[in-house]
């Protein structure tokens, strides 16, 4: 009875080099949720993904950042050209739905990457 | 612009005594209250919520009450216990979206035996 599944747990990169994420929901699963915690901050809002669709990405730095949820396969947010404010934590969640009040206590999250950019 | 604070960054009990949480919001769409707590080097876990439409809510050890009025929510914990020790985080949703969680910045809980 796996949960979310995040990989790698921590990861340090160069400036300017590329970082990539990865999230396996847990099973029966269909919707993802990035969210990205700098030092000392609370969680904040990323991207929503279900198969193949971006839903709301209202949250993602403009530049750099991208997110998939492929048919196949884990979601992957991808992190191009890094910067040392990229640094931090970095959490997925799934829920098997959306609709209504419900999703607040069917969230789960994963344990978090941790990006280091030296 | 933060809509979800939590003023207290630290609090410390003594185990068996009464945690008092407190969250304030200014978003007055927000119609769901969430409490997640969080070990160091893990991901959050869900732990109570409430509905706009309660005043309070009860899950064992735990209650959440709502102040609609003031904007303002709290977590009691009795009694508190060391294993309670965690980082606690208030979330909202609403506000258009029925899926986008609004955390506030936390509060760190040590019950000390």
């Amino acid at each position: 009875n796996a949960g979310v599944m995040q990989n790698p747990r921590h990861l340090v990169r160069r400036r300017g080099q590329e970082a990539r994420l990865r999230c396996s929901p847990m099973k029966g699963h269909s919707h993802v949720y990035w969210y990205r915690q700098l030092p000392e901050e609370g969680l904040k809002f990323m991207v929503y993904l279900q198969k193949e669709n971006i839903i709301d990405e209202s949250g993602m730095p403009k530049e750099r950042f991208s997110a998939e949820f492929p048919k196949e396969g884990p979601s992957i947010l991808r992190i191009q050209q890094v910067v040392r404010g990229d640094s931090a934590a970095y959490f997925c969640a799934s829920s098997p739905l959306t609709v209504g009040q419900g999703i607040g206590n069917t969230i789960y999250f994963g344990e978090g990457s941790w990006l280091t950019v030296v | 612009d933060q809509q979800v604070k939590q003023n207290s960054p630290s609090l410390s009990v003594q185990e068996g005594r009464i945690s008092i949480l407190n969250c304030d919001y200014t978003n007055s769409m927000f119609d769901y209250f969430l409490w997640y707590k969080k070990y160091p080097a893990e991901g959050p876990t869900f732990l109570i919520s409430i509905s706009s439409i309660k005043d309070k809510n009860e899950d064992g050890r735990f209650t959440v009450f709502l102040n609609k009025s003031a904007k303002h929510l709290s977590l009691h914990i009795v009694p508190s216990q060391p294993g309670d020790s965690a980082v606690y985080f208030c979330a909202a949703l609403g506000g258009g979206s029925n899926y986008k969680l609004t955390f506030g910045k936390g509060t760190l809980l040590t019950v000390n035996p």
